[in-house]
Parts: C-alpha cells; structure tokens; sequence
C-alpha cells in the first residue's frame, strides 16, 4: 500500500511563473492536508481539503494561491507568478477522516520549490 | 511569542547516550501533542502521539506532556547514528478541528559513533 505520493520531487520555477504540485492521498483516505516549511521554520498549515470541497484554507496566502482536490485525480496546489519567498517544502498528508489528525497523520516526502 | 518554542540545536551526543528533546507552548487549549522525525531531505515520520498528561513509551522512545508545566518531551534511550534527524512536536489544540497542527521548529540531533 504506497503512501502518501507527491509530485515533482523538486520544480525549479522562474519569478512569475505558476507552479502546479501534486498529492495522491493514501488509498481510501478522502481527507488532504497542506503544509509549508520554510527555510529554518516549523511546518505551518495551508489548507485542508475533502474530495471537491475545501474545509478550511485558513493557512493559506490570499493571493496567488490555491487548491483542489477533484473527484479524480490527485490534490493540486497551484501557486501564480511565484515569487522568491515562495521557496519552500511542500507537504501534503492524507487521513481516512477529517479526525485522523487526533493519532498522528502520515505525511509525503514533499516537494521542494525553488523559485529563480 | 510563538504558541510552540523548540530549541533548535544543534544537540550532539555520543552514541549510547540518552537524549532529551523539549517544546514548551503557550495555548492551553492543546490537548493532542505529536513527535516527528524528519531525515534531510525528507518528509516528517511520526513517531509518539499522545492525549492530554502523562507519558507513553515505544521502544527506545518515550513521549512525556506536563500541561501544568505546558512542557513535553521526548527522551531516547540507547540513542544510534541512525537516530541523527530533525525532531518536530507538533500540538493540536481542541476545538480547532483535529487536523491543523501547530509545529515546533525542529531540534537538529547528532548522534556521534
């Protein structure tokens, strides 16, 4: 049973370009979550998402950023006309319910962006 | 103030040592309290999660919360090389919905053969 998948490991992006990053959740998990790590900080929580609907993108910048995750298909994170600061880790995890968060929820390998 | 405070190290110790990691928080309102590993390079591995007070132990590791003290901690016995990573307490606070967690930002560890 793989674990949570994201994709591209590592996206090199130019300043103004979009960044699209991708989650595949563990399978039979609907639940998504989002974090940043930036350089030196501790994970900080985007958003979280069910299929098709967000629950709570509090986390998350107002501008420039978004997310979504369909009925098929993994979760994507875009980010528009990116710019140096949005240098980070991505994380997403995934749960089987939107109380899994309670026991620990596993997390994927990230991506990281570096933005030229 | 940040809600969690996490040394960041780093902490060298000789193999065989036992280490003691900390966080101390400011919101009362926590009640679930994570340890995370996490490997250069790579995402975070939970480790212990525990509710409320008291301690847990798995193996080498043990998670210990005092929320008089508004304190945890995570001790390693027997600690190895391969124990060498970044350690992460994350916190939950109830109410808040069980999925937004609130991270310390890491303790770098080494653990030297």
């Amino acid at each position: 049973n793989a674990g949570v998948m994201q994709n591209p490991r590592h996206l090199v992006r130019r300043r103004g370009q979009e960044a699209r990053l991708r989650c595949s959740p563990m399978k039979g998990h609907s639940h998504v979550y989002w974090y940043r790590q930036l350089p030196e900080e501790g994970l900080k929580f985007m958003v979280y998402l069910q299929k098709e609907n967000i629950i709570d993108e509090s986390g998350m910048p107002k501008e420039r950023f978004s997310a979504e995750f369909p009925k098929e298909g993994p979760s994507i994170l875009r980010i528009q006309q990116v710019v140096r600061g949005d240098s980070a880790a991505y994380f997403c995890a995934s749960s089987p319910s939107g109380t899994g968060g309670a026991d620990g929820y596993t997390f994927g390998s990230g991506t990281r962006l570096t933005v030229v | 103030q940040k809600e969690v405070e996490q040394d960041p190290g780093p902490l060298s110790v000789p193999e065989g040592a036992i280490v003691s990691l900390n966080c101390t928080y400011s919101n009362s309102a926590f009640q679930y309290f994570m340890w995370y590993r996490q490997y250069s390079r790579k995402g975070p591995e939970l480790l212990m999660y525990t509710y409320s007070s008291g301690n847990k132990e798995d193996g080498r590791f043990t998670a210990q919360v005092d929320k008089s003290s508004k304190y945890i901690s995570l001790f390693i016995r027997d600690s190895q090389p391969s124990d060498s990573a970044t350690y992460l307490c994350a916190m939950i606070a109830d109410g808040s919905g069980t999925y937004k967690y609130i991270f310390g930002t890491g303790t770098r560890l080494k653990v030297l053969a």
